[in-house]
């Protein structure tokens, strides 16, 4: 019972490099999302897509980008890494419609140096 | 916009006494509630959550939560805490209609004392 999978889980990377976070589902859930997450901050909505081929920004999306080729798959693409995007990266999914519980993957620590 | 408070960053309880966890929620009408917990190293799980109904809420691990519209809270209890409770508590409001996209409190570290 896979759920939400991420990968990796940590990744060290140089100042302006750039890098994947993988993410799949097997719930065959529409909505995915980005999070990040900062000690103190909570979680930051980074992007979300409410079904194959839609995607949105959320309140984060500077630095990042992301597609939804296929129900499945929602991967972040950081461009140009920098040390402001230091953080534990989240995705998650849910059914379409309000209200439905999130599930979330176990999280991917980056660091930037 | 909806938007969710929960104003202590950390609690410290004793093993056996009992907790609460606040929230409050700012939202026009009636919001989807819920409480996620993320133990250390993984990710959030939902403990439980309110739609209609009931507004005493019981889920899982022993917590239960109340919603009291008069104070647009929605506040986490538990009446013995164990040790392995040690984790981040989430609250989170949704709302109806369109894309459902909830947004989160900042959270609250629960430190569980011998």
């Amino acid at each position: 019972n896979a759920g939400v999978t991420q990968t990796p889980k940590f990744r060290i990377l140089k100042i302006g490099q750039s890098m994947t976070l993988q993410c799949a589902q097997d719930m065959n859930h529409n909505y995915m999302y980005w999070y990040r997450q900062d000690p103190g901050m909570g979680l930051k909505l980074i992007y979300y897509s409410v079904g194959a081929g839609i995607t949105d920004k959320g309140e984060v999306p500077n630095g990042y980008n992301v597609s939804r080729s296929t129900t499945e798959d929602f991967p972040l693409r950081l461009e140009l890494a920098a040390p402001s995007q230091t953080s534990v990266y989240f995705c998650a999914s849910s059914t379409s419609g309000s209200g439905n519980t999130i599930y979330f993957g176990e999280g991917s620590w980056l660091t930037v140096v | 916009a909806q938007s969710v408070t929960q104003p202590d960053i950390h609690i410290t309880v004793s093993e056996g006494a009992s907790l609460e966890l606040r929230c409050n929620y700012s939202y026009g009408a009636t919001p989807y509630l819920f409480w996620y917990v993320q133990s250390p190293g993984q990710g959030l799980q939902l403990l439980l959550k309110y739609f209609s109904g009931d507004t005493l809420v019981q889920g899982i691990k022993g917590f239960e939560a109340e919603f009291k519209r008069s104070q647009s809270s929605f506040n986490l209890r538990k009446p013995s805490v164990h040790w392995s409770d040690a984790a981040e508590y989430f609250c989170a409001v949704g709302v109806s209609g369109g894309s459902y996209i909830p947004t989160f409190g900042r959270g609250t570290s629960l430190i569980v004392h011998p």
